[in-house]
């Protein structure tokens, strides 16, 4: 079963806005990870969060985890075209003897130039 | 140093056809997953190794086989494939995080 929930499905926004899209997640974590794809292309890794921490930031992308509500967003400001892909979020758990991830259902979002 | 390479891209096959997909990686990840990735349901992991000769079943392994004779390389095979097994197949690689990912394999069983 999925993990991670996100909302919105799509979003569609101008050049320069910013963007932001939300992961809901059911169990507890390890960590939270975001990752692109755009079309017709493998995932490629944004950013990685940890459960003791609240907020990260890497160059235009911020992200926030609060474990209380099992909940992250992403934002990505300054949007531009390039930027449309989709988005998922991905959650690492603890136990396991592996590095599994379980996958959201995915953004899908669109910068309109 | 080209990642995660998964072979064939495309591929059509009828019910009933057996066919493997390769996937190669060469950055001598212990950890490599197999995923099948279909519209409104994101990524959904079929199975994983934790390295050279092992495998294991993820959330969907039905219908499914792997093996991991050498660390690089992680074969998924499709003994008689179904209609329903129409996806994107994803390969992908790690040793910690993140995962590496591959830019997949489409598959159309008619």
């Amino acid at each position: 079963s999925q993990q991670g929930e996100e909302d919105p499905q799509a979003l569609s926004i101008q050049e320069g806005e910013n963007a932001t899209m939300n992961c809901s997640y059911k169990t507890s974590i390890n960590n939270l990870q975001w990752y692109r794809q755009n079309s017709g292309r493998g995932l490629v890794h944004l950013i990685l969060i940890r459960s003791n921490e609240r907020e990260k930031h890497s160059g235009r992308l911020r992200v926030t985890l609060d474990t209380s509500k099992k909940s992250s967003s992403l934002l990505i400001t300054a949007s531009r075209a390039a930027d449309t892909a989709s988005y998922f979020c991905a959650t690492s758990s603890y136990g396991g003897a592996t590095n599994k991830l379980i996958f959201g259902t995915g953004t899908l979002l669109a910068v309109q130039p | 140093n080209a990642g995660v390479t998964q072979t064939p891209k495309f591929r059509v096959l009828k019910t009933g056809q057996s066919m493997t997909l390769l996937c190669a990686q060469d950055m001598n990840h212990e950890y490599m997953y197999w995923y099948r990735q279909d519209p409104g349901m994101g990524l959904r992991l079929i199975h994983y190794s934790v390295g050279e000769g092992t495998t294991a079943k993820g959330e969907v392994p039905d219908g499914y086989n792997v093996s991991r004779l050498k660390k690089q390389n992680f074969l998924l095979g499709l003994e008689s494939a179904a209609p329903s097994q129409t996806s994107v197949y994803f390969c992908a690689s790690n040793n910690g995080q993140p995962q590496h990912f591959g830019d997949g394999t489409r598959l159309s069983i008619l």
